[in-house]
C-alpha cells in the first residue's frame, strides 16, 4: 500500500541554524500538505501546495518557513534560522486530485531546537 | 469560539465495549469531517471521511455527522485493546482543521 514517507525521523539542531525537511508523498497525489504538533498540542495546518505554488498557508508559516519540491517525488519544509520554539513533530501529508480531502500522513519528523 | 472542540479524556473502557467519540464546531462552511486514529509519536492514520450530513460505517467503526447541531460522532463497536490510541476529529475546507484528540483506553 503507498504511504507517505518522511527523513530524517529525529532532528536536532541548535537555534539560528537552518533545517529541511523532507517529505516523498504518494506517487499519484496533487497536493502536498506540512503540518505541525507541539507536544501535547493539536495537529497545526502550516501550508498547502499545489501545482508547483503554495495554495494556502498559515500564520506560522512566516518568511522563516519555504517549501519546495525540487523534482518529481520530493517535498521539502526548510526552516531557515530555527526557534526553540519550532520544536515540535512536523508531518506532510499529500492527497490525490479524486481524494482532495483525503489527506494521508507520513510518520512525521521530530524537530527538537537546542 | 475554538473552530473545533473535542474533550480530550482520557477515555478508559473496558474491552468489548461501544465507545462514542465527539466534536463540536463552529464554523458551518466544513462540508467534509474525518476521523484520525493517533499512536503515541505516529503520524496522523485516516480511518474515515464523510461529507455532509449522515452516517457512514466500515466495520468496526460508524462516523456520524449533524450540520444543523455542528456536532459530529465516531462510534467503536466491539472495542479492542488495539484500538487504543489518541483519536482525532478534523474538519476540512481543503486545510484540515484538528480538534485536540481524545485519548482511547481499552483495557482487556
Amino acid at each position: 500500500e503507498p504511504e507517505v514517507t518522511q527523513t530524517p525521523s529525529h532532528q536536532v539542531t541548535q537555534m539560528g541554524q537552518e533545517v529541511i525537511l523532507r517529505c516523498v508523498p504518494i506517487s499519484n497525489h496533487l497536493y502536498f500538505y506540512w503540518y505541525r504538533q507541539i507536544l501535547g498540542q493539536k495537529v497545526e495546518f502550516l501550508v498547502s501546495f499545489y501545482n508547483n505554488e503554495i495554495s494556502e498557508k498559515s500564520e506560522i508559516f512566516d518568511d522563516q518557513f519555504s517549501v519546495e519540491r525540487p523534482d518529481g517525488s520530493n517535498f521539502t519544509l526548510k526552516i531557515r534560522s530555527t526557534k526553540l520554539e519550532d520544536s515540535a513533530m512536523y508531518f506532510c501529508a499529500s492527497g490525490g486530485l479524486a481524494d482532495l480531502y483525503e489527506q494521508y500522513f507520513g510518520p512525521g519528523t521530530r524537530l527538537t531546537v537546542t | 469560539q475554538k473552530e473545533v472542540e473535542q474533550d480530550p479524556g482520557p477515555l478508559s473502557v473496558p474491552e468489548g465495549a461501544i465507545v462514542s467519540l465527539n466534536c463540536t464546531y463552529s464554523n458551518s462552511a466544513f462540508q467534509y469531517f474525518m476521523w484520525y486514529r493517533q499512536y503515541s509519536r505516529k503520524g496522523p492514520e485516516l480511518l474515515m471521511y464523510t461529507y455532509s450530513s449522515g452516517n457512514k460505517e466500515d466495520g468496526r467503526f460508524t462516523a456520524q455527522v449533524d450540520k444543523s447541531s455542528k456536532y459530529i460522532s465516531l462510534f467503536i463497536r466491539d472495542s479492542q485493546p488495539s484500538d487504543s490510541a489518541t483519536y482525532l476529529c478534523a474538519m476540512s475546507g481543503g486545510k484540515l482543521i484538528f480538534g485536540q484528540g481524545t485519548e482511547l483506553s481499552v483495557k482487556p
